[in-house]
Protein backbone atom coordinates (compact mmCIF):
# COMPACT_ATOMS: atom_id res chain seq x y z
CA UNK A 1 0.00 0.00 0.00
CA UNK A 2 1.34 3.47 -0.70
CA UNK A 3 1.33 5.42 1.82
CA UNK A 4 2.51 9.13 2.46
CA UNK A 5 3.76 10.38 5.76
CA UNK A 6 4.21 14.05 6.29
CA UNK A 7 6.75 15.49 9.02
CA UNK A 8 5.79 17.32 11.12
CA UNK A 9 2.42 16.66 12.00
CA UNK A 10 2.28 20.50 13.45
CA UNK A 11 4.21 23.70 13.53
CA UNK A 12 3.79 27.27 15.16
CA UNK A 13 6.50 29.37 14.40
CA UNK A 14 6.75 33.30 14.65
CA UNK A 15 6.39 35.59 11.44
CA UNK A 16 9.53 35.69 9.61
CA UNK A 17 10.93 32.36 10.50
CA UNK A 18 11.88 29.32 7.99
CA UNK A 19 10.88 26.15 7.79
CA UNK A 20 10.49 22.82 5.92
CA UNK A 21 8.05 20.18 5.54
CA UNK A 22 8.55 16.50 4.39
CA UNK A 23 6.65 14.34 2.22
CA UNK A 24 7.96 10.76 2.60
CA UNK A 25 7.46 7.26 1.07
CA UNK A 26 8.80 3.66 0.59
CA UNK A 27 7.16 3.97 -3.24
CA UNK A 28 8.78 5.14 -6.16
CA UNK A 29 5.91 8.21 -7.56
CA UNK A 30 5.92 9.62 -11.13
CA UNK A 31 5.26 12.73 -9.86
CA UNK A 32 3.95 14.37 -6.38
CA UNK A 33 1.69 17.57 -5.67
CA UNK A 34 1.65 19.92 -2.71
CA UNK A 35 -1.83 21.44 -1.86
CA UNK A 36 -2.69 24.09 0.60
CA UNK A 37 -5.95 24.14 2.11
CA UNK A 38 -7.31 27.22 4.16
CA UNK A 39 -10.49 26.74 6.55
CA UNK A 40 -13.63 26.46 4.63
CA UNK A 41 -11.68 25.93 1.20
CA UNK A 42 -10.64 22.81 -0.81
CA UNK A 43 -7.32 22.59 -1.19
CA UNK A 44 -5.03 24.24 -3.72
CA UNK A 45 -3.26 23.21 -5.86
CA UNK A 46 0.79 24.79 -5.31
CA UNK A 47 3.18 23.04 -7.54
CA UNK A 48 3.66 19.77 -9.78
CA UNK A 49 7.07 18.22 -9.32
CA UNK A 50 8.02 15.44 -12.05
CA UNK A 51 11.89 15.23 -12.29
CA UNK A 52 13.80 13.49 -9.64
CA UNK A 53 16.28 16.17 -8.32
CA UNK A 54 14.13 19.13 -9.51
CA UNK A 55 13.96 22.39 -7.52
CA UNK A 56 10.89 24.68 -8.33
CA UNK A 57 10.44 28.19 -6.41
CA UNK A 58 7.13 29.62 -6.12
CA UNK A 59 8.27 33.52 -4.74
CA UNK A 60 9.02 32.68 -0.96
CA UNK A 61 8.07 28.81 -1.34
CA UNK A 62 11.04 26.07 -2.36
CA UNK A 63 9.42 22.64 -3.58
CA UNK A 64 12.31 19.80 -4.31
CA UNK A 65 11.69 16.42 -5.28
CA UNK A 66 13.99 13.42 -4.29
CA UNK A 67 16.61 12.22 -6.31
CA UNK A 68 14.78 8.54 -5.72
CA UNK A 69 11.17 10.19 -6.50
CA UNK A 70 9.95 8.99 -3.04
CA UNK A 71 10.33 11.81 -1.14
CA UNK A 72 9.68 15.60 -1.30
CA UNK A 73 10.26 18.63 0.66
CA UNK A 74 8.13 22.41 1.03
CA UNK A 75 10.91 25.13 2.27
CA UNK A 76 9.20 28.85 3.24
CA UNK A 77 11.39 31.58 3.97
CA UNK A 78 10.23 34.28 5.75
CA UNK A 79 6.95 32.71 6.98
CA UNK A 80 3.80 35.53 6.92
CA UNK A 81 0.97 34.71 8.90
CA UNK A 82 -1.21 34.72 5.22
CA UNK A 83 1.07 30.62 4.73
CA UNK A 84 -1.00 29.73 7.58
CA UNK A 85 -2.66 26.34 6.31
CA UNK A 86 -3.12 22.46 5.71
CA UNK A 87 -0.10 21.19 3.48
CA UNK A 88 -0.45 17.94 1.50
CA UNK A 89 1.69 16.51 -0.42
CA UNK A 90 -0.30 13.91 -3.14
CA UNK A 91 1.03 11.22 -5.30
CA UNK A 92 -1.09 9.77 -8.27
CA UNK A 93 -1.60 6.02 -8.02
CA UNK A 94 -3.80 5.36 -11.01
CA UNK A 95 -5.49 7.26 -13.96
CA UNK A 96 -6.63 10.56 -12.30
CA UNK A 97 -6.61 9.16 -8.58
CA UNK A 98 -4.05 10.36 -5.49
CA UNK A 99 -3.08 9.65 -2.38
CA UNK A 100 -2.59 12.46 -0.32
CA UNK A 101 -0.02 12.99 2.48
CA UNK A 102 -0.85 12.85 6.23
CA UNK A 103 -0.86 16.64 6.33
CA UNK A 104 1.42 19.12 7.69
CA UNK A 105 -0.97 22.15 10.02
CA UNK A 106 1.49 25.28 9.64
CA UNK A 107 0.28 27.89 11.97
CA UNK A 108 2.58 31.56 11.40
CA UNK A 109 1.84 34.06 14.24
CA UNK A 110 2.20 37.56 13.59
CA UNK B 1 -8.89 25.52 -14.76
CA UNK B 2 -12.18 24.37 -13.90
CA UNK B 3 -14.45 26.06 -11.17
CA UNK B 4 -16.35 23.74 -8.60
CA UNK B 5 -19.58 25.24 -7.23
CA UNK B 6 -19.89 22.72 -4.34
CA UNK B 7 -23.33 23.15 -1.46
CA UNK B 8 -24.47 23.27 0.78
CA UNK B 9 -20.91 24.74 2.19
CA UNK B 10 -22.28 23.53 5.80
CA UNK B 11 -25.37 21.61 7.15
CA UNK B 12 -26.18 20.03 10.83
CA UNK B 13 -28.20 16.54 10.54
CA UNK B 14 -29.70 14.80 12.51
CA UNK B 15 -28.09 10.79 13.11
CA UNK B 16 -30.47 8.83 11.10
CA UNK B 17 -31.19 11.04 8.17
CA UNK B 18 -29.89 11.77 4.75
CA UNK B 19 -27.66 14.71 3.11
CA UNK B 20 -27.25 15.53 -0.87
CA UNK B 21 -23.92 17.04 -1.44
CA UNK B 22 -24.27 19.06 -4.96
CA UNK B 23 -21.37 19.79 -7.08
CA UNK B 24 -21.14 21.73 -10.45
CA UNK B 25 -18.30 22.42 -12.67
CA UNK B 26 -18.25 25.23 -15.04
CA UNK B 27 -17.06 23.08 -18.25
CA UNK B 28 -17.60 19.57 -19.17
CA UNK B 29 -15.32 16.63 -17.58
CA UNK B 30 -15.33 12.67 -18.04
CA UNK B 31 -14.45 12.51 -14.34
CA UNK B 32 -15.29 13.68 -11.09
CA UNK B 33 -14.36 12.81 -7.46
CA UNK B 34 -15.56 12.87 -3.72
CA UNK B 35 -13.25 12.94 -1.31
CA UNK B 36 -14.05 12.79 2.61
CA UNK B 37 -11.68 14.48 5.08
CA UNK B 38 -12.07 13.51 8.72
CA UNK B 39 -11.33 16.09 11.64
CA UNK B 40 -8.10 17.05 11.76
CA UNK B 41 -7.37 14.66 9.15
CA UNK B 42 -6.12 14.04 5.21
CA UNK B 43 -8.21 13.36 2.11
CA UNK B 44 -9.38 9.72 1.72
CA UNK B 45 -10.94 8.65 -1.67
CA UNK B 46 -14.85 7.59 -1.21
CA UNK B 47 -15.52 7.02 -5.07
CA UNK B 48 -15.15 8.21 -8.83
CA UNK B 49 -18.27 9.27 -10.13
CA UNK B 50 -18.46 8.65 -14.27
CA UNK B 51 -21.36 10.44 -16.62
CA UNK B 52 -23.54 7.41 -17.95
CA UNK B 53 -22.13 4.46 -15.80
CA UNK B 54 -22.14 3.54 -12.35
CA UNK B 55 -20.00 5.27 -9.59
CA UNK B 56 -16.36 3.46 -8.33
CA UNK B 57 -16.02 3.21 -4.97
CA UNK B 58 -12.76 2.82 -3.07
CA UNK B 59 -12.31 -0.26 -0.34
CA UNK B 60 -14.91 0.83 2.85
CA UNK B 61 -16.98 2.76 0.82
CA UNK B 62 -20.31 0.93 -0.08
CA UNK B 63 -23.09 2.60 -2.89
CA UNK B 64 -25.74 2.26 -0.03
CA UNK B 65 -24.01 4.21 2.39
CA UNK B 66 -23.27 6.63 -0.45
CA UNK B 67 -24.68 7.00 -3.47
CA UNK B 68 -23.62 9.09 -6.27
CA UNK B 69 -25.25 10.16 -9.34
CA UNK B 70 -23.71 11.80 -12.38
CA UNK B 71 -26.35 12.87 -14.75
CA UNK B 72 -24.30 14.87 -17.02
CA UNK B 73 -21.00 16.10 -17.46
CA UNK B 74 -20.97 18.89 -15.66
CA UNK B 75 -23.05 18.14 -12.18
CA UNK B 76 -22.62 14.92 -9.57
CA UNK B 77 -24.42 14.67 -6.34
CA UNK B 78 -23.13 12.81 -3.11
CA UNK B 79 -25.93 11.29 -0.98
CA UNK B 80 -24.69 10.82 3.13
CA UNK B 81 -27.39 8.30 4.22
CA UNK B 82 -28.36 7.13 7.44
CA UNK B 83 -26.31 9.14 9.12
CA UNK B 84 -24.15 8.77 12.23
CA UNK B 85 -22.08 11.16 14.26
CA UNK B 86 -19.26 9.22 12.57
CA UNK B 87 -19.87 10.86 9.25
CA UNK B 88 -19.14 14.09 10.61
CA UNK B 89 -16.27 15.01 8.23
CA UNK B 90 -15.75 17.95 5.36
CA UNK B 91 -16.60 16.48 1.93
CA UNK B 92 -15.36 18.01 -0.63
CA UNK B 93 -15.65 17.26 -4.93
CA UNK B 94 -12.80 17.88 -7.45
CA UNK B 95 -12.13 17.08 -11.45
CA UNK B 96 -8.38 16.84 -12.97
CA UNK B 97 -7.24 19.43 -13.95
CA UNK B 98 -7.36 20.19 -17.23
CA UNK B 99 -4.15 20.05 -20.51
CA UNK B 100 -2.29 17.33 -21.18
CA UNK B 101 0.96 18.34 -19.01
CA UNK B 102 -1.46 19.13 -15.83
CA UNK B 103 -1.53 16.89 -12.66
CA UNK B 104 -3.77 17.23 -9.57
CA UNK B 105 -7.01 18.12 -9.00
CA UNK B 106 -9.17 21.49 -8.58
CA UNK B 107 -11.28 21.26 -5.47
CA UNK B 108 -14.75 22.73 -4.63
CA UNK B 109 -14.64 24.49 -1.42
CA UNK B 110 -16.33 21.72 0.61
CA UNK B 111 -19.16 20.67 2.87
CA UNK B 112 -18.81 20.53 6.75
CA UNK B 113 -21.22 17.90 7.91
CA UNK B 114 -22.21 18.14 11.49
CA UNK B 115 -24.25 14.88 12.38
CA UNK B 116 -25.65 15.26 15.79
Amino acid sequence: TQLLEQSPQFLSIQEGENLTVYCNSSSVFSSLQWYRQEPGEGPVLLVTVVTGGEVKKLKRLTFQFGDARKDSSLHITAAQPGDTGLYLCAGPRGTYKYIFGTGTRLKVLA
Amino acid sequence: SAVISQKPSRDICQRGTSLTIQCQVDSQVTMMFWYRQQPGQSLTLIATANQGSEATYESGFVIDKFPISRPNLTFSTLTVSNMSPEDSSIYLCSVPLQGSDSYGYTFGSGTRLTVV
